[in-house]
């Protein structure tokens, strides 16, 4: 079946250093999306990336979607105390015999920032 | 819009009991999802409904996990003869279909077997 992997598991940072994951899928995707999970909260939506080499910027956050749609990537500039939680990449496959609705979460990165 | 809404927010039960738990999704909301999460862990998928219809289930599963969705509204989900392996954070989302973007999760229903 399909698998997401994420790296690292863990970060730790300094506020204002910037930060980094990455997520890969064993097949295409049709789409991605990256939730952020407070710690004692449930998965919050942050965005979806639907075509090859999409990027896509909030504020801080830039999302990436590789050319191949089997990788994406999540980058957080300056970050903040705020920004602590699991950072998690779902994939949906572009093949999955009509299953187009259920989404691969990989195991997440905990990011936590020291102020 | 409330949001998703899930009850109780925990449960503790003996090992051998059976335990129901209650997603109310957003109202214009047709797809609905069950998710498993354990420590460390991502969400893992358990079945989907659209609508009142359950289009899939995961073959992680066993017989003892049964979800019903009447009339496409609120869903249930049920463990019988719970085990200690059942301990878990079960997570109810949902979504509209052709809306685009993600899922909205509830906050989801900590089960604790002891």
């Amino acid at each position: 079946g399909q698998q997401v992997m994420q790296i690292p598991q863990y970060q730790h940072v300094q506020e204002g250093e910037d930060f980094t994951t990455y997520c890969n899928s064993s097949t295409t995707l049709s789409n991605i999306q990256w939730y952020k999970q407070r710690p004692g909260g449930h998965p919050v939506f942050l965005i979806q990336l639907v075509k090859s080499g999409e990027v896509k910027k909030q504020k801080r956050l830039t999302f990436q979607f590789g050319e191949a749609k089997k990788n994406s990537s999540l980058h957080i500039t300056a970050t903040q105390t705020t920004d602590v939680g699991t950072y998690f990449c779902a994939g949906l496959a572009s093949d999955s015999g009509g299953s187009n609705y259920k989404l691969t979460f990989g195991k997440g990165t905990l990011l936590t920032v020291n102020p | 819009d409330t949001g998703v809404s899930q009850n109780p927010r925990h449960k503790i039960t003996k090992r051998g009991q059976n335990v129901t738990f209650r997603c109310d999704p957003i109202s214009e909301h047709n797809r609905l999802y069950w998710y498993r999460q354990t420590l460390g862990q991502g969400p893992e998928f358990l079945t989907y409904f659209q609508n009142e219809a359950q289009l899939e289930k995961s073959r992680l599963l066993s017989d003892r996990f049964s979800a019903e969705r009447p009339k496409g509204s609120f869903s249930t989900l049920e463990i019988q003869r719970t085990e200690q392996g059942d301990s878990a954070m079960y997570l109810c989302a949902s979504s509209r279909w052709g809306q685009g973007g993600g899922y909205t999760f509830g906050s989801g229903t900590r089960l604790t077997v002891v």
